[in-house]
């Protein structure tokens, strides 16, 4: 069972910052959280992941709150090419709850308009 | 360029017939994985193997059997005792199969029932 919770759907303009919410209350101390995007009828595709502190790359930027319930994704300068399913996952350790595989719930779709 | 290669795109089974997806990954990755995602579903994990020569059955793994016997191919065989085969697959590799790192994926076989 996904242990994440998502709003369904989100729009935001494009060359505007898109910000894609997840509450995980339920996360342990050592389980990390991915991002995961999906445009139709193409294999996930990972942005970043982290486990307390902030992290950023070349797609996007990661924010965890300090109680770690809940963090927020970050696009910059959204781009129609952006418009996906995005994915927020809790992956716990190795030999813990099947740390192999990736739990994908329902996601949130994210529409980058003109 | 570095990636994951699955082929093919799309194929096609009779009726009681088996059939084999390619995966190859250039990533020196030594974990790859096999998914399943059905039309709007998350993904199910069938088999992962984090070694030459060595593979674990996840969690629909009935009707499916794989090998890895290079480093970079993990092909999956759909055999005809799996029921309902029609479904989207998904290869991914990750450099060990620990939590803290992403498995990428590849652009999926889309594999249906004549």
């Amino acid at each position: 069972d996904a242990k994440t919770t998502q709003p369904t759907s989100m729009d935001c303009a494009e060359g505007r910052a898109a910000n894609l919410p997840c509450n995980h209350s339920t996360i342990s101390g050592n389980e990390y959280v991915y991002w995961y995007r999906q445009i139709h009828s193409q294999g996930p595709q990972y942005i970043i992941h982290g486990l307390k502190n902030n992290e950023t790359n070349e797609m996007a930027s990661l924010i965890i709150t300090e109680d770690r319930k809940s963090s927020t994704l970050i696009l910059p300068h959204a781009t129609l090419r952006d418009t996906a399913v995005y994915y927020c996952i809790v992956r716990p350790p190795l030999g813990q709850g099947g740390s192999e595989k990736l739990v994908f719930g329902k996601g949130m779709k994210l529409t980058v308009n003109p | 360029d570095g990636g994951i290669t699955q082929s093919p795109k799309y194929l096609f089974r009779k009726e009681g017939q088996n059939v084999t997806l390619s995966c190859e990954q250039n990533l020196n990755h030594d974990a790859m994985y096999w998914y399943r995602q059905d039309p709007g579903q998350g993904l199910r994990l069938i088999y992962y193997s984090q070694i030459v020569n060595d593979f674990q059955k996840g969690d629909i793994a009935e009707g499916y059997s794989v090998s890895r016997e290079k480093k970079e191919s993990f092909p999956l065989t759909v055999t005809s005792a799996q029921k309902n085969p029609t479904a989207f697959y998904l290869c991914a590799s990750s450099i060990t199969r620990s939590s803290n790192q992403p498995q990428h994926f590849g652009d999926g076989t889309r594999l249906s029932i004549l």
